[in-house]
């Protein structure tokens, strides 16, 4: 069995600070990970995926996250915050790499301020 | 390319009645997932289909809930009948292949008086 722990539900950045997203993950085998962004009233779209070709993993957006596998950690990150990067993200592990039964965790909510 | 629709977006029901949802995959994706969305929480894989046969449905309360995929493209998720836990946003994805990227749908918010 595999799942996700997204540490903070709500997370504030103000406009230019590094966005700093937590996500933890259990799994028995090895894992794929994945985060999502959902912006409201919205579906959620893919902003990158670990598929164990690269721990450091560039998406969408100028987000990127790196696998760390001692700290069974997939953090996601983005140097410079915009208004724009203001929605909800999920942490989604996956026994596939294509992202076949998704298993999310409970969300963060970024806020960006001014 | 037209994406995943969903319809309708929004639904209030009373407990107890019939509700039913709609989806229309991305035109060729042979995968379609139901997925339920409690307000807090992440998104929870009701049922996945692979063309008109069902993949998995270990999570799906087939005591109240159905769904179909007739012909292989389209899907409706139908809930009877409904409970105020049921109250969430159902959200639709499609995938080409069977473990290939999950495209998603906007949703339809639910909500159960």
């Amino acid at each position: 069995a595999q799942s996700v722990t997204q540490l903070g539900s709500h997370v504030s950045v103000s406009e230019g600070a590094l966005v700093l997203l937590r996500c933890n993950y259990s799994s028995s085998v090895p894992p794929y990970l994945f985060w999502y962004v959902q912006y409201p009233n919205q579906g959620l779209q893919l902003l990158l995926k670990y598929t164990s070709a690269a721990t450091l993993v560039k998406g969408i957006n100028g987000f990127e996250a790196e696998f760390k596998k001692s700290e069974t950690s997939f953090h996601l990150t983005k140097p410079s915050a915009h208004m724009s990067d203001a929605a909800e993200y999920f942490c989604a592990v996956s026994l596939t790499g294509g992202g076949n039964k998704l298993t999310f965790g409970t969300g963060t909510q970024l806020k960006v301020e001014l | 390319e037209a994406g995943v629709a969903q319809s309708p977006r929004y639904k209030i029901i009373e407990k107890r009645q019939s509700v039913a949802f709609w989806c229309n995959p991305i035109s060729g994706h042979a995968t379609l997932y139901w997925y339920q969305q409690i307000l807090g929480q992440g998104p929870k894989l009701l049922i996945q289909f692979q063309n008109n046969g069902v993949v998995d449905d270990s999570q799906l309360p087939k005591d109240r809930f159905s769904a179909e995929r007739l012909k292989g493209v389209d899907s409706t998720l139908k809930i009877q009948p409904a409970k105020l836990e049921d109250s969430a946003v159902y959200l639709c994805a499609s995938s080409l292949e069977l473990a290939g990227e999950q495209f998603f749908g906007p949703g339809t918010r639910l909500t159960v008086l």
